[in-house]
Formats: C-alpha cells, structure tokens, sequence
C-alpha cells in the first residue's frame, strides 16, 4: 500500500477505545488548522478543522483539541473503528492563505 | 458531482526523461494546487494555480512546473527527472484557494516511479 516504507510514528489501539493522536506545530503565526486522514491508495481526506481563536472544536466521533501556549494540536476520535485505520495529518495554515503545511502524519491501527 | 481527477494513476520513467501529470479538479473550482508525498519528506506544497495563474509556490528546483487552462484543469511537469522525484504527486481543489476554509479536496494522486 501507500504506507510501505513510511517511517511514521505508529498508535495501535482496541476497537471500540478512544485514540488520541498529537501534533507539534512550528509556526507560532499560524491561525488556522486543519487535520486530514489518509488511507493506502487515496489522497488526504479532510476530518476537522479549528482555528487560532478556539481551543477545542467537536465533530461526530472527533475532537480537535488546540494549546497555542505549546502549539499543540491533538485528534481524538471516540469509539475508534477498524475504518479508522489510516494515516493521520495535521495542516497548518502559516504565511500564505493559499498553501498548507503538513505535518509527517501518524499511523492509526485499530485492531478488532 | 465528480471528485478531483488525476491521471495517469501510475507511471514509471527513468533519469533524465520528463513527465506531465493532469489533474481535472471538481466542477465549479478554480484553485488546484499541487502536493509531492515522500516517506522521507512527507506532504510538500508544489505550487498553486487559480484563473491560470500561479499564485503561490514551494521551495521546489525550476524542473517542476505547472500551468492550468482556461477550463481550471492543471498540468504539471518534471523535466529530467531524478531518482529523489519518486514519490506520489497530490492534486488538491477548492473554489477560491483560500485554505482557512477547509473546502479542499484531493485527488488519489499519481506514483510516478523513477529508476
């Protein structure tokens, strides 16, 4: 699949467990982010976004949890699935509007 | 409505030639903007295009060009190409290219392999 070789940082998790997955951000600039998921043989799927003037933001199963203090991001998906398994991105906008920054991505591996 | 359409899906050259990717973005989307995915460098920004002008661009050497057309399909070049050009190229698009509003949409990409 896509994933062969990739030299990620890996969370294994129960299905039916909660997963956190974390992000250090660089830019202390940026003011919008985004997390995208990605499974073997696709492009980047958009899941959540937040911005600079939030600190958590909720979606159905997701919640993106901001600390700009640390400039931190965190996903954490409730009730993960075995569908959940994929390749997991953080994205910051920081400068320009029109180009994102991503960061090196987490393997998420749900076992049944 | 379609997604974002790249073409060829896989394609395998050797050093020194070059190569053209396309990408047909979704209907009514006037910014595509280009990603190369590595395993060693991960997801980086290539260039932008919106009404057929390059409004942005990565830290990327000249070989890698790109143009798009009056009817928002984009193209992209590498001419002579490296064995380091490996990787899987990301079409993205959005309406207006502003990404604080999350609307961007991927293509499934195109793995080119070069030996």
């Amino acid at each position: 699949g896509e994933n062969v070789g990739l030299h990620l940082p890996t969370l294994s998790v129960q299905e039916g467990d909660n997963s956190i997955i974390n992000c250090a951000y660089s830019n202390s600039a940026s003011d919008y982010f985004i997390w995208y998921k990605q499974e073997s043989g696709k492009g980047p799927q958009f899941i959540i976004d937040i911005r600079s003037n939030m600190d958590k933001r909720q979606g159905q199963r997701v919640t993106v949890l901001l600390n700009k203090t640390v400039k931190h991001l965190s996903l954490q998906i409730a009730a993960t699935q075995p569908g959940d398994s994929a390749v997991y991105f953080c994205a910051e906008i920081g400068g320009s509007n029109y180009k994102l920054t991503f960061g090196k991505g987490t393997l998420l591996t749900v076992n049944p | 409505k379609a997604g974002v359409t790249q073409t060829p899906r896989y394609l395998i050259k050797t050093r020194g030639q070059q190569v053209t990717l396309s990408c047909s973005p979704i209907s009514g989307h006037r910014s595509v903007s280009w990603y190369q995915q590595t395993p060693g460098q991960g997801l980086q920004f290539l260039f932008e295009y919106f009404s057929e002008t390059q409004r942005n661009k990565g830290n990327f050497p000249g070989r890698f060009s790109g143009r798009q057309f009056s009817n928002s399909r984009s193209e992209m070049n590498v001419s002579t190409l490296e064995l380091g050009d490996s990787a899987l190229y990301l079409c993205a698009s959005s309406t207006s290219g502003r990404m604080n509003t999350g609307e961007l949409f991927f293509g499934e990409g195109s793995r080119l392999t070069v030996l």
